[in-house]
C-alpha cells in the first residue's frame, strides 16, 4: 500500500540553525512533491512545490530537495526562526491528481 | 476571493445522528479535496472532484459517508450515522491544478 513517512513526529531545534525534515514514500510514483505548513487549529498552508523533474528548489529561507530514486524529499529552514514553529506536512501528487499526505513533523524552534 | 469557506466550524453530536458538512471551494478551481484528519491518522483523503464529478472515493471509510458536489459552488459531506470513532477535523481543499491546495479552516466533529 502506498506510504508516506515523515521521519519524526516532533523536532526541537535552536534559534538560527537549520531544520531539516525528511520525507520518504513507498509504492507511489508521485509527479509532485508538496510542502505544507499548518499551525494548531488552522488548515494546511502550502509552502513549496518541486516536480519530479527537478532536485532542488528555493523560496527565501526555504530549500527543498526531491530524489525520485531514493524515494526522498528533504525540507530546510535555514536561519530558524522561533515564529517558523508549527507542523509542516509532506504531500505528493500523482499524474491523476490525486494528493496525499504524511503525517506532518512538529518543529519546535527554540529561543 | 475570500478562500475555501467550510460550515460549520465545530459541530457536536450523539452517534446515531446524521451530520452534515459544508463547503464552498474558491471560485474557478475545478477540483476539490475533503480530507480527515486526526492525531492518531494524520491527513487523510477521503475523496476528491474534478468539474463536480467524483474521481476516486477510494479514502471513504464506510457506506455511512457520502459525498456531493452538485455544482461548481458547493458540496457537502454526509455522515449517517455518525459514531464516535468519526471525531476528527474535516478539511476540505480546492485547486486550480496549479500545484496548490488550498484549504478551508475545518469544520471540528465531536460525536458522543
Amino acid at each position: 500500500s502506498q506510504k508516506i513517512e515523515q521521519n519524526s513526529e516532533a523536532l526541537n531545534i535552536q534559534e538560527g540553525k537549520t531544520a531539516t525534515l525528511t520525507c520518504n514514500y513507498t509504492n507511489y510514483s508521485p509527479a509532485y512533491l508538496q510542502w505544507y505548513r499548518q499551525d494548531p487549529g488552522r488548515g494546511p498552508v502550502f509552502l513549496l512545490l518541486i516536480r519530479e523533474n527537478e532536485k532542488e528548489k528555493r523560496k527565501e529561507r526555504l530549500k527543498v530537495t526531491f530524489d525520485t530514486t531514493l524515494k526522498q524529499s528533504l525540507f530546510h529552514i535555514t536561519a530558524s526562526q522561533p515564529a517558523d514553529s508549527a507542523t509542516y506536512l509532506c504531500a505528493l501528487e500523482r499524474r491523476d491528481d490525486k494528493i496525499i499526505f504524511g503525517k506532518g513533523t512538529r518543529l519546535h524552534i527554540l529561543p | 476571493d475570500a478562500g475555501v469557506i467550510q460550515s460549520p466550524r465545530h459541530e457536536v453530536t450523539e452517534m446515531g445522528q446524521e451530520v452534515t458538512l459544508r463547503c464552498k471551494p474558491i471560485s474557478g478551481h475545478d477540483y476539490l479535496f475533503w480530507y480527515r484528519q486526526t492525531m492518531m491518522r494524520g491527513l487523510e483523503l477521503l475523496i476528491y472532484f474534478n468539474n463536480n464529478v467524483p474521481i476516486d472515493d477510494s479514502g471513504m471509510p464506510e457506506d455511512r459517508f457520502s459525498a456531493k458536489m452538485p455544482n461548481a459552488s458547493f458540496s457537502t459531506l454526509k455522515i449517517q450515522p455518525s459514531e464516535p470513532r468519526d471525531s476528527a477535523v474535516y478539511f476540505c481543499a480546492s485547486y486550480a491544478n496549479t500545484g496548490e491546495l488550498f484549504f478551508g479552516e475545518g469544520s471540528r466533529l465531536t460525536v458522543l
